[in-house]
Parts: C-alpha cells; sequence; structure tokens
C-alpha cells in the first residue's frame, strides 16, 4: 500500500493567512492527488483533483501543487470557513489511502 | 444535482454482518466507480474498496477476506457487507462516487452514516 504523511497534524492561523499544508507519498504517484476538506459533522468535500485541478465550485483561493512524493495544498487568504481538517489522498493504486489529515484551527 | 444516501441498521451485535445500501439520485448510476469509506469517531479516512457498475470490484486488503459490494442498477443502489464485525468496524460510514477520467476522484458523497458495534 502507498502511505500517505500529513505532517503537522494541526495547524493555528488567521483570517488573511497563506496556508500551505503538506502531504508526501511513500512513492511516487504522479500527479494522481486529491485534497478534501471536511468539517465536523459533515462528509469530506473534494477541492483540489490530479493535484493542481481545483473542482468546479470551489474558490480560487485554493490551490494544489507537486508531483511524484511531495505536494502541497495551499490557501491564498484563510478565510473562516476554512477552518476545517484537510485530508489528501492518492488515486494511483488501490488500496486507494489517505493521509492522517491537517486540522487548520482559528489562532 | 447527484446526491448519495446511506441506510441500513445503526447498531450491529459483534460477531454478525453490516449491510449497508446507497441510493443515488439526480444522476445515473452506470460508467461510476461506486465506493465506500469509513471514519472512526476522531480519527481519518479509511478507503473500504469500491465496484465498478459492470460488478467489478477492488476492495482494501485489510479488509477484503470481510467484505461484499454488490451494485443494483435498476434501483440505482448499490451496497456493502462487512462479516464478523468486531468494536473496531464501529465507525462513520460514507458511500462516495468515483468519477475517472484519466484520473480518478470521489467527487460526490453521501452524508454518513454512524454504526455502532455493540452487543
Amino acid at each position: 500500500d502507498i502511505q500517505m504523511t500529513q505532517s503537522p497534524s494541526s495547524l493555528s492561523a488567521s483570517v488573511g493567512d497563506r496556508v500551505t499544508i503538506p502531504c508526501r507519498a511513500s512513492q511516487s504517484i504522479s500527479s494522481y492527488l486529491n485534497w478534501y476538506q471536511q468539517k465536523p459533522g459533515k462528509a469530506p468535500k473534494l477541492l483540489i483533483y490530479a493535484a493542481s485541478s481545483l473542482q468546479s465550485g470551489v474558490p480560487s483561493r485554493f490551490s494544489g501543487s507537486g508531483s511524484g512524493t511531495e505536494f502541497t495544498l495551499t490557501i491564498s487568504s484563510l478565510q473562516p470557513e476554512d477552518f476545517a481538517t484537510y485530508y489528501c489522498q492518492q488515486s494511483y493504486s488501490t488500496p486507494r489511502t489517505f493521509g492522517q489529515g491537517t486540522k487548520v484551527e482559528i489562532k | 444535482q447527484v446526491q448519495l444516501q446511506e441506510s441500513g441498521p445503526g447498531l450491529v451485535k459483534p460477531s454478525e454482518t453490516l449491510s449497508l445500501t446507497c441510493t443515488v439520485s439526480g444522476g445515473s448510476i452506470t460508467s461510476y466507480y461506486w465506493s465506500w469509506i469509513r471514519q472512526p469517531a476522531g480519527k481519518g479516512l479509511e478507503w473500504i474498496g469500491r465496484i465498478y457498475t459492470t460488478g467489478s470490484t477492488n476492495y482494501n486488503p485489510s479488509l477484503k477476506s470481510r467484505v461484499t459490494m454488490s451494485v443494483d442498477t435498476s434501483k440505482n443502489q448499490f451496497s456493502l457487507n462487512l462479516r464478523s464485525v468486531t468494536a473496531a468496524d464501529t465507525a462513520v460510514y460514507y458511500c462516495a462516487r468515483g468519477f475517472c477520467g484519466g484520473d480518478c476522484r470521489l467527487d460526490y458523497w453521501g452524508q454518513g452514516t454512524l454504526v455502532t458495534v455493540s452487543s
């Protein structure tokens, strides 16, 4: 199985901050990397697919980059509704695997 | 707008079978992958497996010996059976649509249903 690592598990930021969330794969996954946002009590929501493609309806302040084993989700200007947990997920092979999540908290 | 809704018992006894159904509305079930993902309280997401509308399946090896998935295209539904459950199977279970166009992503999710394994 491909291991996905997200570190840190949480970070604190203020409204308006630029936030970057890293994700590392245990082997090269090309650009087969998705990002999801999950708020408490809700299902995950797809933000970014294929490492850098913005899902329809997702605000443009979200962007993704990377390939191979190193990936980043960036929020250019953090908004109050962005406080949530973010998961990366590889779609290179089965079983699909998720990172442990990074919780973005209010500073 | 595609919507998914999980249904099934919220309480299952140890050693019994967990059975869930996901009903898809607002779109066709054909030509997509349909996945199950679970999340224990306070923990991360675990992919259980997926089924294509032809019936072809991929299961997580960690659960493969206990999992069966099926699809009923006439009802726009797909299902999960997890046998011989223990307390470790207590989780929120999500169904999701897998769209594959070169890459694959889970673009629509159900709201999730909590399944507790307890006697």
